[in-house]
């Protein structure tokens, strides 16, 4: 069971908005910052957004992240089929003393 | 380029062991952390294990923890995971990944992987 909490499957047609959530606790969301990644079929993860709200260079401005408590969340707007991948938060643990993902929520373009 | 390209995968029986290892290129090796981050068939990433840029910091997963063993040598720009006591639940596809934060040393709140191999497949079975 993941220490952070996503729901395991999201969609929406093409154009529109969809949110992942992403649910911790006092020793992770928290008080560190939170990291998406986004995995496309048969692929190795990617950095999508990191220190809660920044995207890496290359990355679309249709991602979005933001953080409030302990949870967080990423929003994807004007959806697209190419969009179509598993996405993954994460955060370092200081009670673990460990990093850790969420079990992920793959995002289906209807 | 920055790349890291990991090897040494196989079938293991429970039990066995076996060594990872990952050969880095294209940035100073030895200013950057680096991590093992694992995949179960069907399931999401897991975690591993971490070591600070000079080697003398670790961190594990519980999962792994006093059955795995991560170092590295900055002199051949390898990180290796030694995997000893291996169970059908460590069947997976192993990831190696760097650090971003230059300087090497493991800071939790910046702590994110930006630079990812394609993987090595590991399975534990009989």
């Amino acid at each position: 069971q993941s220490v952070l909490t996503q729901p395991p499957s999201a969609s929406g047609t093409p154009g529109q908005r969809v949110t992942i959530s992403c649910s911790g606790s006092s020793s992770n969301i928290g008080t560190k910052y939170v990291y998406w990644y986004q995995q496309l079929p048969g692929t190795a993860p990617k950095i999508l957004i990191y220190r809660n709200n920044q995207r890496p260079s290359g990355v679309s401005d249709r991602f979005s992240g933001s953080k409030s408590g302990t949870s967080a969340s990423l929003a994807i707007s004007g959806l697209r089929s190419e969009d179509e991948a598993d996405y993954y938060c994460a955060a370092w643990d200081d009670s673990l003393s460990a990093y850790v993902f969420g079990a992920g929520t793959k995002v289906t373009v209807l | 380029e920055v790349q890291v390209v990991e090897s040494g995968g196989g079938l293991v029986q429970p039990g066995g062991s076996l060594r990872l290892s990952c050969a880095a290129s294209g940035f100073t090796f030895s200013s950057y952390a680096m991590n093992w981050v694992r995949q179960a068939p069907g399931k999401g990433l897991e975690w591993v294990s971490g070591i600070s840029g000079s080697g003398d910091t670790t961190y594990y997963a519980d999962s792994v923890k006093g059955r795995f063993t991560i170092s590295r040598d900055n002199s051949k720009n390898t990180l290796y995971l030694q995997m000893n006591s291996l169970r059908a639940e460590d069947t997976a596809v192993y990831y190696c990944a760097k650090d971003h934060t230059f300087g090497g040393v493991i800071v939790g709140d910046y702590y994110y992987m930006d630079v990812w191999g394609k993987g090595t497949t590991v399975t534990v079975s009989s």
